[in-house]
């Protein structure tokens, strides 16, 4: 079985803060990690991935997040944040062999000028 | 196509109607899913399709909820005799593989009003 946790339904930065996403995951074996982002009004699209190597995963458009397997954790972080990362963002996990993905409940980031 | 293309993208329909949901994929992706988003709540699983059989659908609710892909491609999720507690967005999503690594394309979902 394996679940996700996603601290805080609701996040709000300023323009040029750090953004801080927290997933922290439960997975009975080594688990694929994602993070995905829902545009208003839009499906979802893959943001970054880890599945194996290194721990520290590069996306799309400045974020990152590192996979720390003792802290059961994969936390998305982007230094600097643009009004235009505005979304809402989903953590997911498989696990091996698994064919679905699970994801969180979301956090809603806000990005305020 | 393109993308993953649902239809229609939004639907309001009585209590007690049936609804269907379609869902085309990307072309060649022989995997393809059905989730559930409801306001305030993550994505809920409801099937997993490779080619036309279903392995796992272990994510449907009742037996109201029912699925087809034909074709390897085109996918309908119809909801019988539906409950106001059937509203939602449904999603679906396709993938060139299995899907382990997790990289799966996401229609733009079928917004379902029940009133």
């Amino acid at each position: 079985a394996q679940s996700v946790t996603q601290l805080g339904s609701h996040v709000s930065v300023s323009e040029g803060a750090l953004v801080l996403l927290r997933c922290n995951y439960s997975s009975s074996v080594p688990p694929y990690l994602f993070w995905y982002v829902q545009y208003p009004n839009q499906g979802l699209q893959l943001l970054l991935k880890y599945t194996t190597g290194a721990t520290l995963v590069k996306g799309i458009n400045g974020f990152e997040a590192e996979f720390k397997k003792s802290e059961t954790s994969f936390h998305l972080t982007k230094p600097s944040a643009h009004m235009s990362d505005a979304a809402e963002y989903f953590c997911a996990v498989s696990g091996g062999s698994a064919r679905q993905l699970t994801f969180g409940s979301g956090t809603q980031l806000t990005v305020l000028p | 196509g393109a993308g993953v293309s649902q239809s229609p993208s939004n639907k309001v329909t009585e209590k007690g109607k049936d609804v269907e949901l379609r869902c085309d994929p990307i072309s060649g992706h022989t995997a393809l899913y059905w989730y559930r988003q409801s306001l305030g709540q993550g994505l809920e699983f409801l099937i997993y399709f490779q080619g036309n059989s279903a392995p796992d659908k272990s994510g449907l609710p009742s037996d109201r909820f029912s699925a087809e892909r034909t074709g390897g491609s085109v996918s309908t999720l119809t909801i019988q005799r539906t409950q106001q507690e059937d509203s939602a967005v449904y999603l679906c999503a396709s993938s060139q593989n299995r899907g382990q690594d997790g990289e799966l394309f996401f229609g733009e979902g079928s917004r379902l009003t029940v009133l």
